[in-house]
Parts: C-alpha cells; structure tokens; sequence
C-alpha cells in the first residue's frame, strides 16, 4: 500500500516556464512533508518542506503547497532552468520513525 | 565534517555470496535508514534504525539484515545474495526534517 505517490513519471517543460511536481499521500495524521532533489549518480539532496499546518512555504524559486483535504502536494518551480533537471521525490516522515518516499518524478527543462 | 559516507561504491557478486554495505556518519543522528533505488519504484525504505541498538523493517525487508551496534554505523547485510538485489543502495540519516543522504553503492547480482 503506496503511502506516498508521485503519479507522474516524467515531466518536460522549457526553460522559464514552470514546472508543477504533484504528490498524494493517503495519512491524514503526517506531521510534515519533504522535498528532494535527486541528480544521476549522486544520493538525493533536501529541496524543501512544509509543515502540515501550513499551506505554503516558499524559498527562491521553489514553492511547495499543500491541500490537507484533497491530500495532495506540489512543488512549484519558477521560472525552470535546465540545472533544475534531475529526479525529484516528495517524502514523508511517520510517527514510527520511518521516512517514506514517493516513485519520483523525472524533471527535464530544456533550454 | 563528512557527512554520510557509504562503502563500497560499487561491487559485483555473484548468487549466493554474501556482504555487507556499511554507513557511517558523523553528524550525531539517532535515526538511520537504508533504502534501495530502481528503475520506475523510487526510494524503497528496506530497514531503519532509531537509535543505536534498534533496527525496524520497512517496506522490502526482505533478504536483508541490519545492525546499528554504534550510534554512527548502520551496516546492510546480504546472506545470500540474488539477480533481484541488483540496485543502488542509499543511506540516509535524518535530523529533525532534513535527510541527508550517502552517494550510493551500485550493487550488481549475476
């Protein structure tokens, strides 16, 4: 049972445009939510997050906004470079302790 | 201040041997975890570690061991080793919301 959700393999869009990365989640008790950035042959690296009793938290140009009733996040980034091309997870911590992930979503911005 | 450090990078094995992934951080972490990348799956959290002396399983435990007999090392054992363990392996510890994650130990089973 997927806990957390990235129902979009991929995503393309072009450089200066934005990019929106969508993530549902099924466990209306998680306290915070994570965003990660992953490159090619390197371990995935903090973007963002957002605490549950918040709707929006912003850092440069990533914005991440959460819907508690429709259960779903996303993470806004504007305008795209093509550096932001990478794979990037939403993940969640649960109160036993363990950080779930999303499948990811592939990030291509082309120039 | 090296952060989460994974050894080995790389390595093949063939069916049946056995190994072990260490990780090693410096940053004082209580919780540990070690997590399994591929094609199409994303993050698979395979064990988890609180505290020192405490390990959990997470989603595919399946085939593996874990031991946090120190604070800063979180080792990956495999007994037997299969075609389906071919992956990237992940360490990652967690202060507060942040993850900070290894670079990975591509393992490949034939």
């Amino acid at each position: 049972d997927q806990q957390v959700k990235q129902n979009s393999p991929s995503l393309s869009v072009q450089e200066g445009r934005i990019s929106i990365l969508n993530c549902d989640y099924t466990n209306s008790m998680f306290d915070y939510f994570l965003w990660y950035k992953k490159y090619p042959a390197e371990g995935p690296t903090f973007l963002i997050s957002i605490s549950s009793i918040k709707d929006k938290n912003e850092d440069g140009r990533f914005t991440v906004f959460l819907n508690k009733s429709a259960k779903h996040l996303s993470l806004h980034i504007v305008p795209s470079q093509p550096g932001d091309s990478a794979v990037y997870f939403c993940a969640v911590p649960s109160n036993t302790g363990k950080l779930i992930f999303g499948q990811g979503t592939t990030l291509q911005v082309k120039p | 201040n090296a952060g989460v450090t994974q050894t080995p990078k790389f390595r093949v094995l063939k069916t049946g041997q056995s190994m072990t992934l260490l990780c090693a951080q410096d940053m004082n972490h209580e919780y540990m975890y070690w997590y399994r990348q591929d094609p199409g799956m994303g993050l698979r959290l395979i064990h988890y570690s609180v505290g020192e002396g405490t390990t959990a399983k997470g989603e595919v435990p399946d085939g593996y061991n874990v031991s946090r007999l120190k604070k800063q090392n979180f080792l990956l054992g495999l007994e037997s080793a299969a075609p389906s363990q071919t992956s990237v392996y992940f360490c990652a510890s967690i202060a507060n919301t942040e993850a900070f994650f290894g670079q990975g130990t591509r393992l490949t089973v034939v």
